[in-house]
């Protein structure tokens, strides 16, 4: 079955970098675009980023760009987001999901979510 | 950016009644190529992720009940629970992913038992 687990999360002080993961396994990871989403506590859900299933294109909120980097590593089915000059207001859960469908563009729909993994920027 | 608005905030409706939650767009998100309406329903419940109840406006994914249904076109869109059941207690939320990037999501709707 799908599986993405992400890991990563933790408490930094602002100004400061983390870097999240998200492990996928249950399905041909290399075939499907991929995203993270974040909610901030007992708020809705904000899209953060998005990658194309081969790393070619890349897409970012208007609130991370220039902050935030998204990339992916096929052979480990492994997708990361680097979060640089952390900020209080990037305090949230980070989700990692899967698109609905294998293609070689992205369909911003989807399927299946992680667990989530809480950053929380606080001095 | 598309700007999507549901209402109400939240909702308390008896077991076995109808719920229907609202959710409008700020442009159209039906697409005149292929008539495709771009917005989704998710479902979340306390402490999960979301899942993914309805795509294209009205088609309901694999395994989601059949109380659960969309409707609607252009800039106005509903999901409707036929029959209000325990379980359906969580945060509901549109998503247009038409115009994109970014794709925006409503603010969500709380569903609750009365």
């Amino acid at each position: 079955q799908v599986q993405l687990v992400e890991s990563g999360g933790g408490v930094v002080q602002p100004g400061r970098s983390l870097r999240l993961s998200c492990a996928g396994s249950g399905f041909t990871f290399s075939s499907y675009g991929m995203h993270w989403v974040r909610q901030a506590p007992g708020k809705g859900l904000e899209w953060v980023a998005a990658i194309l299933y081969d790393g070619s294109s890349k897409y970012y909120a208007d609130s991370v760009k220039g902050r935030f980097t998204i990339s992916r590593d096929n052979s480990k089915n492994t997708l990361y987001l680097q979060m640089n000059s952390l900020r209080a207001e990037d305090t949230a859960v980070y989700y990692c999901a899967k698109e609905v469908e294998e293609s070689r563009f992205l369909e911003w729909l989807f399927d299946f979510w992680g667990q989530g993994t809480l950053v929380t920027v606080s001095s | 950016d598309i700007v999507v608005t549901q209402s109400p905030d939240s909702l308390a409706v008896s077991l076995g009644e109808r719920a229907t939650i609202n959710c409008k767009s700020s442009q159209s998100v039906l697409y005149s190529s292929n008539n495709k309406n771009y917005l989704a329903w998710y479902q979340q419940k306390p402490g999960q992720p979301p899942k993914l109840l309805i795509s294209w406006a009205s088609t309901r994914e694999s395994g989601v009940p059949d109380r659960f249904s969309g409707s609607g076109s252009g800039t106005d869109f509903a999901l409707t629970i036929s029959s209000l059941q325990a379980e359906d207690v969580a945060v509901y939320y549109c998503q247009q992913y038409y115009s994109t990037p970014p794709i925006t999501f409503g603010q969500g709707t709380r569903l609750e038992i009365k």
